[in-house]
């Protein structure tokens, strides 16, 4: 079993659409938790960080489940310059962050 | 801040040749990662280095492929002898021990 699953998609919404991804981490112990973004042919940069809590950034909406093991990512009001690939990861801070294989969105107008 | 820095951008090779990957990761990082990322296999964890020291190569394929930081601005990823198999983007990534991890552009490799 891989460490961080994710649901490959693609998932194809139109604009203005609220979509949302679940991902899987089998280390129960792990400690921090992120969704990143990766554009076609770019690097992944951070897109929010995703705590105990739940947290929100403008459309992005970020929850973590410790109980069973997952965590989501909810897109409001879709916008066409969302789409990309969204890896989620999860990881020890003194170790290496393990990193999903990417749900890819796309956006249609 | 200039964010981390990789070379070259993009690299065109035949098969058995020698090639060099360098990085510089963002100042004042202490932990440097080396990744791989294709279509079929995603985002693969190569080797990481914290204060410049090797923790975790279980990642390199292998013996072809080796990487070195000489001191904390620096690092290499060598492949050598190289094959078709390898080509791949591969990225150098940094952070601070309780910070967001930054990732470089990436080198874009083929080997023909």
């Amino acid at each position: 079993r891989k460490e961080v699953e994710q649901d490959p998609g693609p998932f194809n919404v139109p604009e203005g659409a609220t979509v949302a991804f679940n991902c899987t981490y089998s280390n129960s112990a792990s400690q921090s938790f992120f969704w990143y973004r990766q554009d076609c042919r770019k690097e992944p940069k951070l897109l929010m960080s995703v705590y105990s809590s739940g947290n929100e950034d403008g459309r992005f909406t970020a929850q973590l489940n410790r109980a069973s093991q997952y965590i989501s990512l909810l897109i409001r009001d879709s916008k066409l310059s969302d789409s990309a690939t969204y890896l989620c990861v999860a990881g020890f801070w003194g170790q290496n962050f393990v990193f999903g294989p990417g749900t890819r969105l796309s956006v249609l107008p | 801040d200039a964010g981390v820095i990789q070379s070259p951008r993009h690299e065109v090779t035949e098969m058995g040749q020698e090639v060099t990957l360098r990085c510089k990761p963002i100042s004042g990082h202490d932990y440097l990662f080396w990744y791989r990322q294709t279509m079929m296999r995603g985002l693969e964890l190569l080797i990481y280095f914290n204060n410049n020291v090797p923790i975790d190569d279980s990642g390199m394929p292998e013996d072809r492929f080796s990487a070195k930081m000489p001191n904390a601005s620096f690092s290499t990823l060598k492949i050598q002898p190289s094959e078709p198999r390898d080509s791949a983007v591969y990225f150098c990534a940094s952070r601070r021990q309780a910070d967001t991890q930054y990732f470089g552009p990436g080198t874009r490799l083929t080997v023909l």
